[in-house]
């Protein structure tokens, strides 16, 4: 079945790098997406990578995919305390014309200073 | 130019009373979808519209109805709600892009609670 895992808690201190994984089931999956939800807010849509690609670099985002493993990682550069929020990665499933989203259960990044 | 909007933004309800949650999308996306919230559990999906006049189930569907009226609207209905059903409520819509994928984009979310 379809399936997406993240640990739940990661704690960084401001300016170290953050590394989220992410382990996924379906290897038919065309895109990966890495989402970051705020306090009370929605999901915004971070950055995504095709499953033929390895690697996306966007900005102080690299997104990492090993395809073979099904494992997925997000790296945020010079983390700053702005980045404290939960995030998604999530796999996506062909359906007739359109796609549908399984999400994995957030990883809550907290940043100190 | 707003993306995508959903009202109420929180909501209380009694077991077995009906309500409907309301989104719309100012993207002209054709796919709009529905997904619940739940503490540990990530998003889980309810209902989808791939087209204007289509809808159909994802995978938590029970209690719940959907009407898509039309390209802009995707409404969420709970005809007798259960505290089961205490949950954040998101709608999100999405495009075939040039590259071939479906980014899709969320609602700032209806956090309902039944008692």
């Amino acid at each position: 079945g379809e399936d997406v895992e993240q640990s739940l808690f990661l704690s960084v201190r401001e300016g170290d790098s953050s590394v989220i994984n992410c382990t996924y089931t379906d290897s038919s999956s065309t895109y990966l997406y890495w989402y970051k939800q705020e306090p009370g807010a929605g999901l915004q849509l971070l950055t995504y990578i095709f499953s033929n690609m390895d690697m996306k670099q966007d900005q102080r985002l690299t997104v990492l995919l090993n395809k073979k493993d099904k494992h997925l990682s997000l790296r945020i550069a010079d983390t700053q305390t702005g980045d404290s929020a939960i995030y998604f990665c999530a796999e996506s499933i062909g359906l007739r014309n359109t796609d549908k989203l399984i999400f994995g259960t957030g990883t809550r990044l907290q940043v100190f200073p | 130019n707003a993306g995508v909007t959903q009202t109420p933004k929180f909501q209380v309800l009694k077991t077995g009373q009906s309500m409907t949650l309301q989104c719309a999308q100012d993207m002209n996306h054709n796919s709009m979808y529905w997904y619940r919230q739940d503490p540990g559990m990530g998003l889980r999906l309810i209902y989808y519209s791939a087209s204007e006049g289509t809808t159909d189930k994802g995978e938590v569907p029970n209690g719940y109805n959907v009407s898509r009226l039309n390209k802009r609207e995707f409404s969420l209905r709970l005809e007798s709600a259960a505290p089961s059903q205490t949950s954040v409520y998101f709608c999100a819509s999405s495009d075939r892009t040039g590259a071939g994928s479906y980014e899709q984009y969320f609602g700032p979310g209806t956090r309902l609670t039944v008692t």
